[in-house]
């Protein structure tokens, strides 16, 4: 079956704009994960949804947001780039809220100029 | 969010074993013990998971300290393919599915 999808791959934008990052879990899965991955940070949790409800969020600031629709797909938006946003995104799906095994998307490498 | 120890890397030689240890001492009742891997230009991937017995599966077995405060690894026979960052991270049970990584041990295997 199918893996998790995120889409686009690889995006470049300028500081001050906004930008969505998409995520298709596994089907049947329903619950995503996001995380952003610097080579300074590391691997860092963003947030988790389960049936289109934000169940914990990272330690981010407010311009990192998202959301989660009715097929489990999921969004992250990024309003107001900052050079620091630059990073590689993941997203990850599980069968259920709190499921013992999560499943990462190859993740979307962006790149704030 | 309880933390977890690794060394920052290890070496191995091709179709040896290898044990990655993790230290946990901060360890709550409800925490799960989970390992990732991460390889180059890849997503992590699940490698096993415990709680308080040591677990096996078809990647790995997870051997757990009696007091839990500890944790080891064990790739039975390691191949290129395994080089890779592995995480030991600690979920509490109660608290969703979020992950919390550290830095993770950079594994470099050697033919």
């Amino acid at each position: 079956k199918a893996g998790v999808t995120q889409t686009p791959r690889y995006l470049i934008k300028t500081r001050g704009q906004q930008v969505t990052l998409s995520c298709s879990p596994i089907s049947g899965h329903r619950s995503v994960s996001w995380y952003q991955q610097t080579p300074g940070q590391g691997l860092q949790f963003l947030f988790e949804y389960f049936s289109e409800t934000q169940r914990n969020k990272g330690n981010f600031p407010g311009r990192f947001s998202g959301r989660q629709f009715s097929n489990s797909r999921s969004e992250m938006n990024v309003s107001t780039l900052e050079l620091g946003d630059s990073a590689l995104y993941l997203c990850a799906s599980s069968l259920a809220e709190g499921w013992t095994e999560a499943f990462f998307g190859q993740g979307t490498r962006l790149t704030v100029v | 969010d309880a933390k977890t120890t690794q060394p920052n890397s290890m070496e191995s030689n091709e179709e040896e074993p290898v044990h990655l240890p993790c230290n946990h001492s901060t360890i709550s009742g409800t925490d799960y013990i989970h390992w990732y891997r991460q390889l180059p230009s890849q997503g992590p991937e699940y490698v096993i998971h415990g709680l308080t017995s040591n677990v096996n599966n078809r990647m790995a077995s997870l051997a757990i300290a009696e007091d839990r405060k500890s944790s080891t690894l064990i790739l039975h026979r390691a191949t290129l393919r395994d080089a890779a960052v592995y995480y030991c991270i600690l979920r509490d049970g109660n608290q969703g599915g979020k992950l919390i990584f550290g830095q993770g041990t950079e594994l470099s295997v050697k033919p």
